[in-house]
């Protein structure tokens, strides 16, 4: 089986500072890992995924991931935090046995602080 | 363009009425699923499809039907509300894409369920 772990239910940050939200992961076989936010009243927005290759991904606003093998870790950072960060962030690991479904870790809740 | 749209988006019942919830996609996506969210749990996959006509448990499926008549519809039922399932319910698809290339998830912006 496979699982996800956020070790943090919230962390805290001044705007402008760098952030980090932990994710570890436990998989047999590859990991396809993503992150996903929410902001309050919505659905889960995609952020970015680990497929292959490059340890440090990409992805949408200012946010990057690096991939950790050796840790198996996936951790979410960005250089310079802003108030609008403030929301729920996710991570998933591709569930090999729902077809393409997610196993999701319990959430981490960012407060960015003026 | 609408994406993933979810009806309604509120409803309280009682313990032992039904209703079913809706989830309408128009992005032409093969996968769709059903999650609950619940404090501190993250989401939970309930049932999931992988194409019109075939649908799939997943990690809590007890207490839930669902069906899939038409492609960009996947229904969610609750035949005897209980308050245990009391939660946020969202729906999600996701285009089939290649083994790898797997596509995100899109995802609608929730059903919240009281059950009294």
């Amino acid at each position: 089986a496979q699982s996800v772990a956020q070790p943090e239910d919230q962390v805290n940050v001044a705007e402008g500072n760098p952030l980090t939200v932990k994710c570890t992961y436990s998989v047999s076989g590859n990991p396809y890992l993503f992150w996903y936010v929410q902001y309050p009243n919505r659905g889960l927005q995609f952020l970015l995924k680990y497929i292959t290759g490059d340890n440090l991904v990409k992805g949408s606003y200012g946010f990057e991931a690096e991939f950790n093998k050796s840790q198996t870790s996936f951790h979410l950072k960005k250089p310079s935090a802003l108030v609008s960060d403030s929301a729920l962030y996710f991570c998933a690991v591709r569930d090999y046995k729902c077809r393409r479904a997610l196993t999701f870790g319990s959430g981490t809740r960012l407060q960015v602080q003026p | 363009n609408a994406g993933v749209t979810q009806t309604p988006k509120f409803r309280v019942l009682k313990t032992g009425q039904s209703m079913t919830l809706l989830c309408a996609q128009d992005m032409n996506h093969e996968y769709m699923y059903w999650y609950r969210q619940d404090p501190g749990m993250g989401l939970r996959l309930i049932h999931y499809s992988v194409g019109e006509g075939t649908t799939a448990k997943g990690e809590v499926p007890d207490g839930y039907n669902v069906s899939r008549l038409k492609k960009q519809n996947f229904l969610l039922g609750l035949e005897s509300a209980a308050p245990s399932q009391t939660s946020v319910y969202f729906c999600a698809s996701s285009p089939r894409g290649g083994e790898g290339r797997l596509e995100p998830q899109h995802f609608g912006d929730g059903t919240r369920l009281s059950i009294l």
